[in-house]
């Protein structure tokens, strides 16, 4: 079973550009989640998809920030336009109904994103 | 709101060393406890787990007991090899409702085991 994959795992861009991060959850899984961990500190959650339905954006920093899940499959992550705090290493995870509802979510290697 | 502190790190060992990450937490309510792992180039994967007070989870021969009245989850390993070498993150979820798989994490703790 494949897991977690995204895309690119690494994108270095200038302030002001557009980037779009991709990620493709395990088959299957109904849930999926962003996360980003910045300059080191600690991973935070951006937001969940329950299939196509944001379930829960609350950790969404600003409206730069656009994410979507177009038929409940793969899930794309634009930043538009990027600032330099936007730097750090974003992170998709998925999971089944009943693995979410423990908590146990399986991650992608992660997309470094550098804005310069 | 939900807070989990670890230890500083990084952590550096011998082999066959006994390994104690230290890991508090800030929560209303009844939390469950995790421990994540990330191997070099890989992604997270979750370790071990607690879903109530004084469970004990365990895996790979990691421990790591969910203590209520200290608000603790403090991950332990008796003899550490060099294979243990990565990032360990505590974390924690508010099981139910709409927190479904919001966790919130610690800093993280980089261990390097030496032969």
């Amino acid at each position: 079973e494949a897991g977690v994959t995204q895309f690119p795992s690494h994108s270095v861009i200038e302030k002001g550009q557009t980037v779009t991060l991709r990620c493709d959850p395990i088959s299957g899984h109904d849930n999926l989640y962003w996360y980003r961990r910045v300059m080191g500190k600690e991973i935070k959650f951006l937001l969940h998809f329950v299939k196509e339905s944001k379930q829960d954006e609350s950790g969404m920093p600003n409206n730069r920030f656009l994410a979507e899940r177009t038929g409940g499959t793969y899930s794309t992550l634009k930043v538009q336009p990027a600032e330099l705090e936007d730097s750090g290493v974003y992170f998709c995870a998925s999971s089944h109904r009943g693995g979410a509802n423990t908590g146990e979510l399986f991650f992608g290697e992660g997309s470094r994103l550098t804005v310069l | 709101g939900n807070s989990v502190t670890q230890m500083e790190g990084p952590v550096t060992l011998s082999e066959e060393a006994f390994l104690t990450i230290n890991c508090t937490y800030t929560a209303t309510g009844y939390p469950s406890l995790f421990w994540y792992v990330q191997y070099p180039g890989e992604g997270l994967q979750l370790l071990l787990k607690a879903t109530k007070a004084d469970d004990k989870g365990s895996n790979k021969g990691f421990e790591a007991t969910y203590r209520k009245e200290t608000t603790s989850f403090h991950l332990e390993k008796g003899s550490v090899q060099v294979s243990d070498s990565a990032v360990y993150f505590c974390a924690l979820s508010r099981a139910g409702g709409t927190s479904y798989g919001k966790l919130t994490f610690g800093q993280g703790t980089i261990l390097t085991v030496h032969p």
